[in-house]
């Protein structure tokens, strides 16, 4: 079945570091790929998304291009603040299957320090 | 905020109780989803419905149903509960059906359920 894997955390960095969170997919269909983040106490949001091969999705200085090629959706960000503290999970949604639901990884608690 | 709410925030019982947790969904929103996120098995897809029909089923127990109302809310209900059932349970909402490609799913702020 459909899965997701993602790096395992805690990450821990300073402020202004260089953030890379990995995530590789397997799906039998189409999928969507999306990156959440979960801030303590809070709920999920969405924090960027792409739809097909090599569209890149960005949002507050992350982003994350999908590579078919290596089944892979990383996340970047150049430059991470104390604020970026909190959990990011990879997820997919397959659209060539019968369920729209989100498979969701492990999730990467990041921590950064002033 | 998403503009999908949850209640309660909350919720301590006991071994053996029922509970209900509801979620209204955002306007205009018609696909409810139902996650169940504990320590041991990370966020866990239960249930989908659809316009107050079941669309997709997940992970989810026997001892655990759901139903969206004609009004689109949607309850989900636990039962014979049991301290393994203690989790943060999410519900999201999406504009339409699964298959739309990369429909945003948005989430509530989840309901925290101790069973003791």
């Amino acid at each position: 079945g459909d899965s997701v894997t993602q790096m395992e955390g805690p990450v821990t960095l300073s402020e202004e570091a260089f953030l890379t969170i990995n995530c590789t997919y397997t799906a039998t269909g189409y999928p969507s790929l999306f990156w959440y983040v979960q801030y303590p106490g809070e709920g999920l949001q969405l924090l960027l998304k792409a739809t097909k091969a090599d569209d890149k999705g960005s949002n507050k200085g992350f982003e994350a291009t999908y590579r078919k090629e290596t089944t892979s959706f990383h996340l970047e960000k150049g430059s991470v603040q104390v604020s970026d503290s909190a959990v990011y999970f990879c997820a997919l949604s397959d659209y060539g299957g019968s369920q729209g639901n989100l498979i969701f990884g492990k999730g990467t608690k990041l921590s950064v320090k002033p | 905020d998403s503009g999908v709410t949850q209640t309660p925030k909350h919720l301590i019982t006991a071994t053996g109780q029922r509970v209900t947790l509801r979620c209204s969904p955002r306007s205009g929103d018609l696909s409810v989803y139902w996650y169940q996120q504990s320590l041991d098995q990370g966020l866990q897809f239960l249930i989908q419905y659809y316009n107050g029909e079941e669309r997709a089923k997940g992970n989810i127990l026997e001892r655990f149903s759901a139903q969206q109302f004609p009004d689109l809310h949607s309850e989900l209900n636990l039962s014979s509960l049991e301290l393994g059932d203690s989790a943060l349970y999410f519900c999201a909402s999406s504009v339409g059906t699964s298959g739309t490609l990369g429909e945003t799913q948005y989430f509530g702020p989840g309901t925290r359920l101790l069973v003791l």
